[in-house]
């Protein structure tokens, strides 16, 4: 079944350190998304990438960095400029002018406690 | 004041009642989601719309666009459709990206 994979699921980390978060998708999804979510708001955008080799920072990029290097993968690295890297971390990917318009699909997300 | 507010922040039903979710959104669109998100985290599209109505088994969506307003239907409900339910909105002008803007989600819990 095609879908997006992230990994790991639950990751601890200490404050200072830098740590990647994975997202592979094989639905050949052209655009893919990194969201942050904390408690009581809304899903927010960090970083958003419509091709390969190419990505844009999204409403809260500060303090993180992606790569685009295969249509399939789309890390995320949180580095020890974000000062509040606590969260749950949601890849999306979409596939922009399909019949169908602009489908999303999400991964089961990452939770990061750093402490 | 957000640009995508929900409506109520937290419901309880009992099993077999008719609930709705509500979600105004303040710019101009070009598509709305509906996604569901369980304890363990993960998301799952339930509709997007940009007219009109959907169905999908127990579950309605509708959307005016002029009122700039859309509606979640759960037809006889049960306990596991406890979750919370998240509007997002595709403003028009993004471009060839998809980006999001998210509601604060819909907390339901459904009980026997």
């Amino acid at each position: 079944d095609g879908g997006i994979t992230q990994s790991p699921k639950y990751l601890f980390r200490k404050e200072g350190q830098n740590v990647t978060l994975s997202c592979e998708q094989n639905l050949n999804h052209d655009a893919m998304y990194w969201y942050r979510q904390d408690p009581g708001q809304g899903l927010r955008l960090i970083y958003y990438s419509q091709i390969v080799n190419d990505f844009q920072k999204g409403d809260i990029a500060e303090g993180y960095s992606v790569s685009r290097e295969k249509k399939e993968s789309f890390p995320l690295t949180v580095t020890s400029a974000q000062k509040n890297p606590t969260a749950f971390y949601l890849c999306a990917s979409s596939m922009p002018g399909t019949a169908s318009g602009y489908g999303y699909t999400f991964g089961s997300g990452t939770r990061l406690t750093v402490v | 004041k957000n640009e995508v507010e929900q409506s109520p922040q937290n419901l309880t039903a009992q099993e077999g009642e008719f609930i709705t979710i509500n979600c105004s959104y303040s710019v101009g669109i070009s598509a709305l989601h509906w996604l569901q998100q369980h304890p363990g985290g993960g998301i799952v599209s339930l509709f997007m719309l940009s007219s009109g109505k959907k169905k999908h088994g127990r579950l309605i969506a509708t959307i005016n666009i002029q009122e700039k307003h859309s509606s979640l239907h759960i037809t006889a409900s049960h306990p596991r459709d406890s979750a919370v339910y998240i509007c997002a909105v595709r403003s028009v002008g993004t471009g060839t990206a998809s980006k999001l803007t998210f509601g604060t989600g819909t907390r339901l819990q459904v009980t026997l």
